[in-house]
């Protein structure tokens, strides 16, 4: 399996920061990430595909980046809405595998 | 706009089997991609399995190989995810999801609880 590994486990941040999540895959994914943003007792919302397409009506702050191993989420002023917890998924062959989230809290 | 719906909580005893609905609406059932996650109370995701109705044809995640069956009917658009031999680490949300990478939409969650 393709082992996903995401920092860090937890970022404490304020109002208007700029933060950054980082995602490794264990090998060259290409460009089969994904970014999904999870708030407590909601179903996952997909944010990011394919390393860095923005999903329909997510707002622009949200960016991702990254091809083969080495990807980021940047959200570049944290509006309060956003406090909640972030996961990546690759989807280059399945099984396909998530990493064990960033919970984005308040500072 | 696609949907998904789920059947609702299940309660199960060690052993037994459960099986959760996910019926799709907003587009031709053959155009999706239904995956099954999981996550465990305060955990993370986990991927179990997919079907494409398309095909009929079910991919699973090896951990679940041999205990899940993931199945579609075509004339009601529901997807079913069957899982046996449960045990307390079963206790989760189950949820369906479509895609062929990136998954949107999700259902709203299924709470299964194994407990004797």
């Amino acid at each position: 399996d393709i082992q996903m590994t995401q920092s860090p486990s937890t970022l404490s941040a304020s109002v208007g920061d700029r933060v950054i999540i980082t995602c490794r895959a264990s090998e060259n994914i290409k460009s089969f990430l994904n970014w999904y943003q999870q708030k407590p007792g909601k179903a996952p919302k997909l944010l990011i595909y394919a390393a860095a397409s923005l999903e329909t009506g997510v707002p622009s702050r949200f960016t991702g980046s990254g091809s083969g191993t080495d990807f980021a989420l940047t959200v570049s002023s944290l509006q309060p809405e956003d406090f909640a917890t972030y996961y990546c998924q690759q989807s280059s062959r399945t099984p396909w595998t998530f990493g064990r989230g960033t919970t984005v809290e308040l500072k | 706009q696609v949907h998904l719906v789920q059947s609702g909580t299940e309660v199960r005893k060690p052993g037994s089997s459960v099986k959760v609905s996910c019926t799709a609406s907003g587009s031709t059932f053959r155009n999706f991609a239904i995956s099954w996650v999981r996550q465990a109370p305060g955990q993370g995701l986990e991927w179990m399995g997919r079907i494409l109705p398309i095909f009929g044809t079910a991919d699973y995640a090896p951990k679940f190989q041999g205990r899940v069956t993931i199945t579609a009917d075509e004339s009601t658009s529901t997807a079913y995810m069957e899982l046996s031999s449960l045990n307390s680490n079963d206790t989760a949300i189950y949820y369906c999801a479509d895609g062929g990478g990136g998954l949107d939409p999700w259902g709203q969650g299924t709470l299964v609880t194994v407990s004797s």
